[in-house]
């Protein structure tokens, strides 16, 4: 157990809707880092948010957004959505980005998986 | 696009028998993190290596790093059936930013 979890844990969407996945963050960390993962393959960064602004984008379209909250918490939003976003979405929580030791680690929550219709 | 690429892509081994994959990446690099993923489900941090180290050890784990070579290889010694499960590297440039995942290794265990 991490301590992150992700809501909801499945998604059934059409395309052209839009959908928010929920992220919160083990306590004590700052930075909230999202990542999209493809079956059978890897994840791919999607993007990072640190103390509630976006410090780090992936090669993701901007219908691709997302926030944090003050208490570190965070959202993912996908708008117009595609059969290719068929994916499991994991979030991952970690300490201060600019710190260069023991923050490194990204403890990842169980993921959201969505089905595009 | 992925900075990695394990090999082997799939592995099967008898329990007790050892496991080994080899994760090979292609920038320069701050730290390589090796993942485990049990039916695509979240990631389980397993072992963290700095690129000014050579060779890391937790339980059962080995992680080696060669930065000459770009590459490095996870040993998993006297493998159990729970250890069936996706195997990633992961690296990352600076620290606490972005991880670049590479494929994975698919790793069977067999009673």
């Amino acid at each position: 157990e991490t301590g992150v979890t992700q809501s909801p844990t499945h998604l059934i969407k059409t395309r052209g809707q839009q959908v928010t996945l929920r992220c919160s963050s083990q306590s004590g960390h700052n930075t909230v880092s999202w990542y999209q993962q493809a079956l059978g393959q890897g994840p791919q960064f999607i993007f990072q948010y640190y103390r509630e602004e976006e410090n780090g984008r992936g090669n993701f379209p901007p219908r691709f957004s997302g926030l944090q909250f003050p208490n570190y918490s965070s959202e993912l939003n996908v708008n117009a959505l595609e059969l290719d976003d068929s994916a499991l979405y994991l979030c991952a929580s970690s300490g201060n980005p600019t710190s260069d030791l023991g923050t490194d680690t990204q403890y990842f929550g169980p993921g959201t998986r969505l089905t595009v219709l | 696009s992925q900075q990695g690429e394990e090999d082997p892509q799939a592995l099967s081994i008898q329990e007790g028998e050892n496991a080994t994959m080899n994760c090979s990446y292609k920038t320069s690099i701050n730290n390589l993190q090796w993942y485990r993923q049990n039916s695509g489900r979240g990631l389980v941090h397993l072992i963290l290596i700095r690129s000014n180290e050579r060779e890391k050890h937790s339980g059962r784990l080995r992680v080696t790093l060669d930065t000459s070579k770009k590459s490095s290889s996870l040993l998993i010694t006297a493998s159990r059936a729970a250890d069936t499960a996706s195997y990633f590297c992961a690296t990352t440039k600076a620290a606490g930013n972005k991880l670049t995942f590479g494929g994975g290794t698919r790793v069977l265990v067999k009673p």
